[in-house]
């Protein structure tokens, strides 16, 4: 069972170019989102989704874009880059009514 | 809107003394609160949660949690802590339904665990 699956771990961009973050999940979970960690920030919801084709912003939804096309995928895109996205990036699931989330790895970012 | 307060950004203790880490609420109705555990270039797992029931929720790797309602807070608490736990703490509390689906987490406290 691989749970959260996350690609690329790492990823070095040059401002202004874009880049998808994937992540999979294989617990049919209906629920998906996509957080930023920064230091003393804690974790930041970008956006999230409630099930395939039904997206939403969170807190800090500039410059990502999403789309949930299957109940599996849940990609976070970044449009043009800039140095403020480096970040580590962490795409979190959970069944839509029960408590927990469950995290990938992470992705670390970083835009120069 | 629902927040949490983490006071502390982080803790120090000796290896087999009792820990806290302090966690404060806020939310309209009935909380759902949540503990998460991340270690260094690791994702965040899952400790415990409390939604309904006993005050005093068990979770893993021995941590427990108690709920207080009257003073809006969900400390984690462990009775011997080890080196080993050491790691970065977060709480996050959600509402009872609608778009209060989504949680929000405290800013996180490092726990550090001295031998």
């Amino acid at each position: 069972n691989a749970g959260v699956t996350q690609t690329p771990k790492f990823q070095v961009l040059k401002t202004g170019q874009s880049m998808t973050l994937q992540c999979a999940q294989d617990m049919n979970h209906e629920y998906m989102s996509w957080y930023r960690q920064d230091p003393g920030m804690g974790l930041r919801l970008i956006h999230y989704s409630v099930g395939a084709g039904i997206t939403d912003q969170g807190e800090v939804p500039n410059g990502y874009n999403v789309s949930r096309s299957t109940t599996e995928d849940f990609p976070l895109r970044l449009l043009s880059a800039a140095p403020s996205q480096t970040s580590v990036y962490f795409c979190a699931s959970r069944h839509r009514f029960t408590g927990e989330l469950f995290f990938g790895e992470g992705s670390r970012l970083t835009v120069l | 809107a629902q927040s949490v307060a983490q006071p502390e950004d982080q803790v120090n203790v000796a290896e087999g003394n009792p820990l806290t880490v302090k966690c404060t609420y806020s939310v309209s109705g009935n909380p759902y609160l949540f503990w998460y555990v991340q270690y260094p270039n690791r994702g965040l797992q899952f400790l415990l949660k409390y939604i309904t029931g006993d005050n005093l929720v068990k979770g893993s790797y021995g941590f427990e949690a108690e709920f207080n309602k009257s003073q809006t807070s969900f400390h984690l608490k462990k009775p011997s802590a080890l080196v080993s736990d050491s790691a970065l703490y977060f709480c996050a509390v959600r509402g009872p339904s609608g778009g209060s689906y989504i949680p929000t987490f405290g800013r996180g406290t490092s726990l550090i665990v001295h031998p």
